[in-house]
């Protein structure tokens, strides 16, 4: 168990809704991230938060967004899904952002499937 | 623009053999990578890192191996285990990345008893 947990686990939707996935880091970490990972590919970064601000954007459209919260939880919103926005999405936490030698511990993920 | 490759998709290794996992940057700000393994419907869990000030790190049955030069780091595990058979993601970091990891595409390791 990482210690950071993801919910749920498992989504169903169809074209065109919104969904919210969640996020509760690790006790003490300050950052988090999300991730992407379609079908075979690996994992795309999207972006990451550090206590309750935007640190870093990656490749994340702009139907999605998201936001960390004073208790530090994050939510990750995807609108006017699209089928080719099923796949899994992980978040990650870590201590620090800037600091060598930490890695960032993974969440079990949220399969979202769109219809 | 693929920054971090893992040009083999998949790999067999007979138990107790060595597994040699590879793995190719472009990016030459990268200065910390890490190896995670992830088993089926669960996230990458971390498994061994080196910085760029080592060329080897050590831990267990896991050493990996770092050739800036190349631009290329491996992960070999000996002797291999059937219960390492996973998928293996090489990540990098970098200084003005805010630390966000860059990912690999992955390795599917299959240990064969």
């Amino acid at each position: 168990d990482s210690g950071v947990t993801q919910t749920p686990k498992h989504l169903i939707t169809a074209t065109g809704q919104r969904v919210t996935l969640r996020c509760s880091p690790r006790s003490g970490d300050l950052s988090v991230y999300w991730y992407q990972q379609s079908l075979d590919q690996g994992l795309q970064f999207l972006i990451q938060y550090y206590n309750g601000e935007e640190r870093a954007k990656g490749n994340i459209l702009e139907r999605f967004s998201a936001q960390q919260f004073p208790d530090l939880h994050s939510e990750l919103n995807l609108s006017s899904l699209e089928l080719g926005d099923s796949a899994l999405y992980f978040c990650a936490s870590s201590v620090l952002p800037d600091s060598l030698n930490t890695e960032a511990f993974f969440g079990q993920g949220t399969r979202l499937t769109v219809v | 623009d693929q920054q971090v490759k893992q040009n083999s998709p998949s790999l067999s290794v007979q138990e107790g053999r060595i597994s040699i996992l590879n793995c190719d940057y472009t990016n030459s700000m990268f200065d910390y990578f890490l190896w995670y393994k992830k088993y089926p419907a669960e996230g990458p869990t971390f498994l061994i890192s080196i910085s760029s000030i080592k060329d080897k790190n050590e831990d267990g049955r896991f050493t990996v191996f770092l050739n800036k030069s190349a631009k290329h780091l491996s992960l070999h595990i000996v002797p291999s285990q059937p219960g390492d058979s996973a998928v293996y993601f090489c990540a990098a970091s970098g200084a003005g990345s805010a630390r966000q990891l860059t990912f690999g595409s992955g390795t599917q390791l299959t240990v064969l008893p």
